[in-house]
């Protein structure tokens, strides 16, 4: 099983819709927790971090169930330029600053 | 302008010429690390480095070699490179810590024939 799984889609939706990714990890000790954004063969860049209350950046929502261990990015009124491959980021304990992406989910929003 | 430089962008060479990716910071990031990119398979880790002369391997470092002299460098070494090795590289950097929040390079787009 890898360490950190997501649907790699691709999502294909329509400009204003709503839509949702999952990730799941395996390690119950990570620690920090993210989501990058890569356009395509470009270099990744933080899209947020992801608290335990959940955190909110204009359309962008975050959350993490660690009971359950899955992270959730929820992206409302999409727009073109959303169309990107997203990646789940999980900083793990072992090693000390063993860091694991996600493969990514694809999105791409349509008009 | 805070940055992660990393050279060459694209290179093509032949099975066995031994080739060296660098790659710089101007954070004063203690970590940097080093990934590969393949369809599929997301980013994996080569190797990493958390301060001056710390490095150690991470999940994919067979046929990789890398090195950290000084702060700001840590470059990635292929000294006889083979056609697996085809893939796009991006080297990284942070502060490192429970965080982590990494900054990448644009990438370096490698073929090896």
């Amino acid at each position: 099983r890898k360490e950190v799984e997501q649907d790699p889609g691709p999502f294909n939706v329509p400009e204003g819709a709503t839509v949702a990714f999952n990730c799941t990890y395996s390690n119950s000790a990570s620690q920090s927790f993210f989501w990058y954004r890569q356009d395509c063969r470009k270099e990744p860049k933080l899209l947020m971090s992801v608290y335990s209350s959940g955190n909110e950046d204009g359309r962008f929502t975050a959350q993490l169930n660690r009971a359950s261990q899955y992270i959730s990015l929820l992206i409302r009124d999409s727009k073109l330029s959303d169309s990107a491959t997203y990646l789940c980021v999980v900083n793990s304990p072992t090693g000390g600053f063993k860091t694991i992406f996600g493969a990514g989910t694809r999105l791409f929003v349509k008009a | 302008e805070a940055q992660v430089t990393q050279n060459p962008r694209y290179l093509i060479t032949v099975t066995g010429k031994k080739l060296t990716v660098t790659c710089s910071q101007n954070m004063n990031h203690e970590y940097m690390s080093w990934y590969r990119q393949d369809p599929g398979l997301g980013l994996r880790q080569i190797y990493y480095s958390m301060n001056v002369e710390v490095t150690d391997k991470g999940d994919v470092p067979e046929g990789y070699k890398v090195s950290r002299k000084e702060k700001r460098n840590f470059p990635l070494i292929l000294e006889s490179p083979s056609p697996n090795q085809t893939s796009l590289y991006f080297c990284a950097s942070s502060f490192g810590g429970q965080k982590n929040i990494q900054y990448f390079g644009a990438g370096t787009r490698l073929s090896v024939l």
